[in-house]
């Protein structure tokens, strides 16, 4: 079955305790992004990746890091989580269209708290 | 960066009836796409819909690049329609801005 897989699917931490939440697909998909998700701000994109050792930020890369060693997986690395970092995160990826990102195929999401 | 603004932001409807979602973008973009979280979480792409008119079931959706908009059509609401409808762009930068862009979103919820 074609999906985006993320774990943990819940997680609460304490301040400054380094976490990764993992993401991976298996669609053969070039393009990998992360986003999260916040009452009343929708869906804010941290990092992507076009390709395997490409990634770049989004509009919300602070207290955030990102690799892209292999061409399925696209961790997400919180070095010192502080509590603005609780909330919704979705990883989604695609594949290139002519002019672009192609569909997004979003994962389950991974809610983490930081206490 | 550019702007995605959404209307409605909340709307309620009988089930059996139709709405119209509205989704205006204030740049050139290279792409739009209407996504629904269910009540669950779960994000599901409806359109890839950059320009002209697609229909899926009760579902259909239309984009005026030109002009800046995107609208979604639901027909014949049903309760399974309830959740939240974003829309998405990636604007035009030349060469692909690979970044994507989310509306707030519309909050539908249909009653039987």
């Amino acid at each position: 079955e074609a999906q985006v897989t993320q774990n943990p699917r819940y997680l609460i931490t304490v301040t400054g305790k380094k976490l990764t939440v993992t993401c991976s697909q298996n669609m053969n998909h070039e393009y990998m992004s992360w986003y999260r998700q916040d009452p009343g701000l929708g869906l804010r994109q941290i990092y992507y990746s076009m390709n395997v050792e490409v990634t770049d930020k989004g509009d919300v890369p602070e207290g955030y890091k990102v690799s892209r060693k292999e061409k399925r997986n696209f961790p997400l690395i919180l070095e010192s989580p502080s509590p603005n970092q609780t909330s919704l995160y979705f990883c989604a990826s695609s594949l290139f269209r002519d002019r672009g990102i192609g569909e997004q195929f979003f994962g389950p999401g991974t809610r983490l708290t930081v206490l | 960066g550019i702007q995605v603004e959404q209307s409605p932001p909340d709307l309620i409807l009988q089930e059996g009836a139709n709405s119209t979602l509205r989704c205006n973008f204030s740049d050139s973009v290279n792409n739009l796409q209407w996504f629904h979280q269910n009540p669950w979480g779960q994000l599901i792409n409806l359109f890839y819909i950059p320009s002209g008119t697609k229909q899926n079931g009760r579902l259909s959706a239309t984009t005026v690049a030109t002009e800046r908009y995107s609208l979604l059509y639901i027909s014949s609401s049903q309760t399974t329609d309830s959740g939240v409808y974003f829309c998405a762009v990636e604007q035009d930068s030349g060469a692909g801005s690979y970044q994507l862009t989310f509306g707030k979103g519309t909050k539908l919820s249909v009653i039987p």
